[in-house]
């Protein structure tokens, strides 16, 4: 089955650790996306990828990272410097930047 | 302004009922338009993409026009099962791109 893979489901930690979330895709799609979801709201850009060993920041960029060495993996490190950092973290992948994008199942972040 | 706007109700309807919702874009370079539907606390899955020439998949309809800077999905014969919300996302590509998503219309199905 072709499809997105993030883990884990769920995740919690505590404030001042840094957390890497998982990203990875057999769909043989050049482009990749990292975007947080707060309750009741839109989705946010942080950072996305069209080609691998390069990437853009998004609209909040600021607390975190990422790396693009396979075409397939997509981590995005959630650091200590990210203020509020609880929240639902959806990776996704489209075959170009102007194809329709495919969606992971998602990673729920709580930092306590 | 934002730069994709849709309503974000809640709209209750009956099961049976048409229900139209829309979603208004404001950069003339976007090229290309999908709509997705997002369930409670899950990922947003792709609806369907949107041609200027509108297309049609089952009991929904999209419809694009690039006049007016507009898209539009019809819900035909609704059912329990499309209560979620629905995303209008747009494409924007000069160069690079630009993807964007609208902050969704709830849709509340009941019997």
């Amino acid at each position: 089955d072709g499809g997105i893979t993030q883990s884990p489901k769920y995740l919690f930690r505590k404030e001042g650790q840094n957390v890497t979330l998982s990203c990875e895709q057999n769909l043989n799609h050049d482009a990749m996306y990292w975007y947080r979801q707060d309750p009741g709201q839109g989705l946010r850009l942080i950072y996305y990828s069209q080609i691998v060993n390069d990437f853009q920041k998004g609209d909040i960029a600021e607390g975190y990272s990422v790396s693009r060495e396979k075409k397939e993996s997509f981590p995005l490190t959630v650091t200590s410097a990210q203020k509020n950092p609880t929240a639902f973290y959806l990776c996704a992948s489209s075959s170009t930047g102007l194809h329709e994008q495919y969606f992971g199942p998602g990673t729920r972040l709580t930092v306590t | 302004r934002k730069e994709v706007e849709q309503d974000p109700g809640p709209f209750n309807v009956p099961e049976g009922a048409t229900v139209a919702f829309n979603c208004t874009y404001s950069n003339s370079a976007s090229q290309s338009f999908f709509w997705y539907r997002q369930d409670c606390r899950k990922e947003p899955k792709l609806l369907m993409s949107v041609y200027s020439s509108g297309n049609e998949d089952g009991r929904f309809t999209a419809q694009l026009n690039r006049a007016s800077q507009y898209i539009s999905l019809l819900i035909r014969d609704s059912k329990l099962s499309d209560s979620a919300t629905y995303l209008c996302v747009v494409n924007v590509g000069t160069g690079g791109f630009k993807t964007i998503f609208g902050a969704g219309t709830r849709l509340f199905v009941k019997a």
